[in-house]
């Protein structure tokens, strides 16, 4: 597409709840992110894709937080047992390669999710 | 890890006036990207710009790699410059991180 797409844009949800948040890269970027912003926070990362693997995976705050990317395209975060401080906006990116390549990240809308 | 210092981290401005953004960075960098935040959120990259400098109608940006710095200079301000401008580097370093590294952010506040 022409740009990174992010599926829902808000989310409401209740403590404990399991929740999914879809993004869609630009067509032919082979490198995928996602960034938590919150307000206490600032923009944070969370994990790291080339292709179909995830060979950083540092900003995962907890096991509660998981990540896939399929045909190395789509990917989903999933966010276990959702707690009141997983309230943020998550930001995912896109870029042609990653890695040492460096190369410039384009950012989707983002998906609000607040926690009740 | 890298850190990321940004300034001021506030900014009010009126229209028409130019304005000057500093990034400064602990580390030696081999990417540097700023972005502007709309007020719906929405992440705008305005530079890639790991050294040297670059123009975009009224907005421009240098980096001097060496000095650990970037500078963004927007003139003649508009209202819709309003926003956080986001400064975000990669480190120099090996390993397979791919993440940027974001500074805080300066609010840009420009008054009609």
């Amino acid at each position: 597409g022409a740009g990174v797409s992010q599926s829902p844009s808000n989310k409401v949800t209740e403590k404990g709840k399991d929740v999914e948040l879809r993004c869609d890269p630009i067509s032919g970027h082979t490198a995928l992110y996602w960034y938590r912003q919150s307000l206490g926070q600032g923009l944070e990362f969370l994990i790291y894709f080339q292709g179909n693997s995830a060979p950083d995976k540092s900003g995962l705050p907890s096991d509660r937080f998981s990540a896939e990317r399929t045909g190395g395209s789509v990917s989903t975060l999933t966010i276990q047992r959702t707690q009141q401080e997983d309230s943020a906006v998550y930001l995912c990116a896109s870029s042609l390669v990653g890695g040492r390549a460096r190369n410039e990240q384009f950012f989707g809308p983002g998906t609000r999710l607040t926690v009740l | 890890g890298i850190q990321v210092e940004q300034s001021p981290p506030d900014l009010i401005l009126q229209e028409g006036a130019n304005s000057t953004l500093r990034c400064n960075f602990s580390d030696s960098v081999n990417n540097l990207q700023w972005f502007h935040q709309n007020p719906w959120g929405q992440l705008i990259n305005l530079f890639y710009i790991p050294s040297g400098t670059k123009q975009n109608g009224r907005l421009s940006a240098t980096t001097v790699a060496t000095e650990r710095y970037s500078l963004l200079y927007i003139s003649s301000s508009q209202t819709t410059d309003s926003g956080v401008y986001f400064c975000a580097v990669f480190g120099d370093y090996g390993g397979s991180q791919g993440n940027l590294i974001f500074g805080k952010g300066t609010k840009l506040s420009v008054k009609p």
